[in-house]
């Protein structure tokens, strides 16, 4: 079964300053995606950024980019030039291709301080 | 707007009682999937559909069940509610695995 690991509960950044937040997973299949979502204070769970597994280079959505390493099981997400609005829980998630199962982290915490 | 519909809300229940959560998938979406959210947890996978068919199934309690409708909508419901039970509850939906699982704005369940 797939597993996903968030190990740090809580990270804190200063304004305009850079952040790397961390994930791994486990799994035995070749082809899956990842995500990262944002939890803001309102609950809605939004889209950061994605990645394919078959894909070597990594993706980047303006202020967010992240760091796949497939043989490592690692993905990670950097923030940089961290924004007052940036605060939030941040989930780590993992779906399979073969199953479409989606399933999450158990989340990182982030403040930002001014 | 995610274009996820979850109803009610919010939902006030006593224990051993049994709710239905109502969730509307965006249009075309075939796969849907159901989530529960404790406080400041993270999310815990319950049970996925696609286009009517169970699809997969993670730590739902018997107590638990779901179905997804011929019109793609799903219903989860829940019975002999617990205290425990009170948690945020998620319904996502999405068309294909490469693609963006969208999330409705959850059912805030509390069992008094």
């Amino acid at each position: 079964a797939q597993t996903v690991t968030q190990s740090q509960p809580e990270m804190s950044v200063q304004e305009a300053e850079t952040v790397t937040l961390s994930c791994t997973y486990d799994t035995s299949e070749s082809d899956y995606y990842l995500f990262w979502y944002k939890q803001p204070p309102s609950r809605q769970m939004i889209l950061v950024i994605r990645q394919e597994a078959y894909k070597q280079q990594n993706a980047t959505e303006n202020r967010f980019s992240v760091n796949f390493q497939k043989a490592a099981k690692s993905f990670s997400l950097k923030i940089s030039d961290s924004q007052l609005g940036d605060a939030a829980m941040y989930f780590c998630a993992y779906r399979s291709y073969s199953t479409d199962k989606l399933i999450f982290g158990t989340g990182t915490r982030l403040q930002v301080f001014p | 707007d995610s274009g996820v519909t979850q109803t009610p809300k919010h939902l006030i229940t006593a224990t051993g009682q049994r709710v239905t959560l109502r969730c509307s998938p965006r249009s075309g979406d075939l796969s849907v999937y159901w989530y529960q959210q404790s406080l400041d947890q993270g999310l815990q996978f319950l049970i996925q559909y696609y286009n009517g068919e169970e699809r997969a199934k993670g730590n739902i309690l018997e107590r638990f069940s779901a179905q997804q409708f011929p019109d793609l909508h799903s219903e989860l419901n829940l019975s002999s509610l617990e205290l425990g039970d009170s948690a945020l509850y998620f319904c996502a939906s999405s068309d294909a695995p490469n693609t963006e699982a969208f999330f409705g704005q959850g059912t805030r369940l509390t069992v008094v």
